[in-house]
């Protein structure tokens, strides 16, 4: 069964500190995986697309890593804004009819 | 990136009464488009899949008689809610895509409360 697990499932940290979201999965066969940002009220919005060859990917200070090997996806947020408070959605190509299978997110806190 | 809107962003009714939700692709040909529902802190749900000119394919447990979708255009889709209920207010996200297997653009959601 196709499955994206992410961790934590919430987290708070100060603002200006840095923070690692984890995505495990075990779609197959794979392709690629996204990293979207989800704001309240608000639809996804994509991050990074990392495919099959790629280890790392950055998009200002988001930086995508992806080991194929064991499964697993990190996203790392340098420098933290209030701005970057949001669900953080870990999505791999596999499985359902829209040919997704989403992770529930990690909901981000950014604290003044 | 491709642009989807939807509108209206935000809508209240009263209970019994039907809504409509548009979802429009702006700058390319959407063949297919999904429509997804998400509660407070819950991953996006797929309800159903939209493929211009032709019937929508529902998910099991989404009932096509209560939540009606018409894709009459490569750029338009809409989503309506018959005889809303409360159980029905959510917040309801289109997303679209110009070939099966393409990335998928979504767009910014519709938060629907029935009162």
């Amino acid at each position: 069964k196709n499955q994206v697990e992410q961790s934590p499932q919430s987290l708070i940290i100060l603002e200006g500190k840095n923070c690692t979201l984890q995505c495990n999965y075990t779609v197959s066969p794979f392709s690629n995986l996204r990293w979207y940002k989800q704001d309240t009220g608000r639809g996804p919005v994509s991050l990074t697309i990392m495919t099959f060859s790629e280890n790392t990917k950055s998009n200002g200070r988001y930086t995508a890593t992806l080991d194929a090997d064991t499964k697993q996806s990190s996203l790392h947020i340098t420098a933290s804004q209030l701005s970057d408070s949001a669900s953080y959605i870990c999505v791999v190509p596999g499985g359902g009819a829209d040919g997704l299978t989403f992770g529930k997110g990690t909901h981000l806190i950014i604290q003044p | 990136g491709a642009v989807v809107s939807q509108h209206p962003s935000r809508v209240i009714c009263k209970s019994g009464t039907s809504v409509k939700i548009e979802c429009r692709s702006l700058d390319f040909q959407a063949t297919t488009m999904f429509w997804y529902r998400q509660f407070p802190k819950q991953s996006l749900m797929l309800m159903a899949t939209s493929n211009e000119g032709s019937k929508a394919t529902y998910e099991q447990g989404v009932e096509k008689d209560k939540f009606l979708i018409n894709h009459a255009s490569l750029t338009l889709s809409t989503l309506t809610v018959t005889s809303a209920h409360p159980e029905d207010s959510s917040f309801y996200i289109c997303s679209a895509t110009g070939r099966p297997g393409d990335t998928q653009y979504f767009g910014p959601g519709t938060r629907l409360t029935v009162l």
